[in-house]
């Protein structure tokens, strides 16, 4: 059975600090792995990473994936108080679970002014 | 702009009665899933459906069905309600086959039900 854990589960910070966030993996015929934002409404996509894109970067955000170790993490450097919300990860397989997405029960950022 | 819409909103309805839920998407996908999220648990999944006429059963298919006739719509219907199916409901879609990219599952903005 894949499976998903984030961690921390809650995260209260300050503006301006750095975050980083924890996402392991066990899966078979890994396909890809993905990061959302949910802030009380449907959550909204961040980043793909898979096996030829390990590494990924928009603004402040950024996603490294390790496929040796079986996780991932999401760094928010100089957080702002728009950055609250749950991040969840999820990952996608192949073969009979084709399109599925396997989510981790998600991590609760607060960033305090 | 291709959208995926979900009615109601919310809802209350007492328990065993029936209820449908409904989804629909205009991004023309052929991939079509419902989740329920409830605190501590993230998102799980329900039921999903690859194309017209196809459904499969999710990790928390118990006590739901759903039908898929139209490539743009797929209603998940409680077919007698319960108090522990009380929790806020996502519809997502994306597209079938293809490299990694098509993963991607685009979220409806959710239906909160309440099972009293």
């Amino acid at each position: 059975e894949d499976k998903v854990v984030q961690s921390p589960l809650s995260l209260v910070v300050h503006e301006g600090d750095t975050v980083t966030l924890n996402c392991s993996y066990e899966v078979t015929n890994f396909r890809s792995l993905l990061w959302y934002k949910q802030e009380k409404k449907a959550p909204t996509f961040l980043f793909m990473l898979t096996s030829s894109g390990i590494e990924k970067k928009s603004g402040r955000l950024s996603s490294i994936l390790d496929k040796k170790e079986l996780f991932s993490i999401l760094n928010i450097t100089a957080t702002q108080t728009g950055d609250s919300a749950i991040y969840l990860c999820a990952v996608c397989a192949g073969g009979t679970s084709y399109g599925k997405l396997t989510f981790g029960q998600g991590t609760i950022l607060t960033v305090h002014p | 702009d291709a959208e995926i819409t979900q009615s109601p909103r919310h809802k209350i309805t007492e328990t065993g009665r029936q209820v449908t839920l409904a989804c629909h998407q205009t991004w023309n996908h052929n991939n079509m899933f419902w989740y329920r999220q409830d605190l501590g648990h993230g998102l799980r999944l329900i039921h999903y459906s690859y194309g017209v006429q196809d459904t499969n059963k999710g990790e928390v298919s118990d006590g739901y069905s759903v039908s898929r006739s139209n490539t743009e719509d797929l209603p998940l219907t409680l077919e007698s309600a319960a108090s522990s199916q009380t929790s806020v409901y996502f519809c997502a879609s994306s597209e079938f086959g293809g490299p990694p990219s098509t993963d991607t599952q685009y979220f409806g903005p959710g239906t909160r039900l309440t099972v009293l």
